[in-house]
């Protein structure tokens, strides 16, 4: 059980294309689900925590016009990296906390690498 | 600001001996506090999570010990195996209390088990 998926895995685009990454929750409904980068040999940094129904909320520092988020259902919430830029390139990470647990616990998705050109 | 220091050296330990991995921080307040393992290109994976009232935490070869006072957590890992070798990540929540929040992780400590 708690089981996360992202699509894709890995993605390679051109500079200034934007970019579609899909986070599931594939056996539980997540209220909310999380959105962290990573860059190499370092720690996960939290971008945005999205909200079913409603409007994400950003880190400071993270533009919420470059990385737009829709939580559409309690399965589902999506980022898109808009005009991407070679310093974007990263490791997106999601995460989500199941409802019918503590919600303090987060089950994160396997990643997706985005390379930009 | 708040921080988060684990130990920035890969640790190596001999198979069979007991893996002891540091999480300290400051200017932080968590109401719990949680371990993962992440594996290289993959996401971190759950392994304990243990509330700002409780000292310690075990699930089979794992325990965690949480002393508030001293802003520090210990995570064991005891009879280690080669498949243990992986990062393993401290990452800090529920500072702004109520509902689920984000998490603010360490840099992780590498750790490698040698058979």
């Amino acid at each position: 059980g708690a089981v996360v998926s992202q699509h894709p895995s890995w993605v390679i685009c051109k500079s200034g294309t934007s970019v579609k990454i899909e986070c599931r929750s594939l056996d539980f409904q997540a209220t909310t689900m999380f959105w962290y980068r990573q860059f190499p040999k370092q720690s996960l940094m939290l971008m945005a925590t999205s909200n079913e129904g409603s409007k994400a909320t950003y880190e400071q520092g993270v533009e919420k016009d470059k990385f737009l988020i829709n939580h559409a259902s309690l399965t589902l919430s999506t980022l898109t990296v808009t005009s991407a830029h070679p310093e974007d390139s990263s490791f997106y990470i999601c995460s989500a906390a199941d409802l019918g647990l503590y919600t303090d616990t987060q089950y994160f998705g396997p990643g997706t690498r985005l390379t930009v050109l | 600001s708040q921080k988060i220091e684990q130990n920035s050296e890969a640790l190596n330990i001999q198979e069979g001996k007991t893996a002891t991995l540091t999480c300290n921080y400051t200017n932080y307040s968590p109401a719990y506090l949680q371990w993962y393992r992440q594996d290289p290109g993959r996401g971190p994976v759950f392994l304990l999570l243990i509330r700002e009232n409780e000292k310690e935490k075990r699930k089979e070869r794992l325990k965690v010990t949480f002393d508030t006072t001293l802003k520090q957590s210990l995570f064991h890992i005891t009879a280690s195996q080669p498949a243990d070798s992986a990062t393993y990540l401290c990452a800090l929540g529920g500072d702004s209390g109520g509902g689920a929040d984000g998490l603010t992780f360490g840099k992780g400590t590498h750790l490698i088990i040698q058979p």
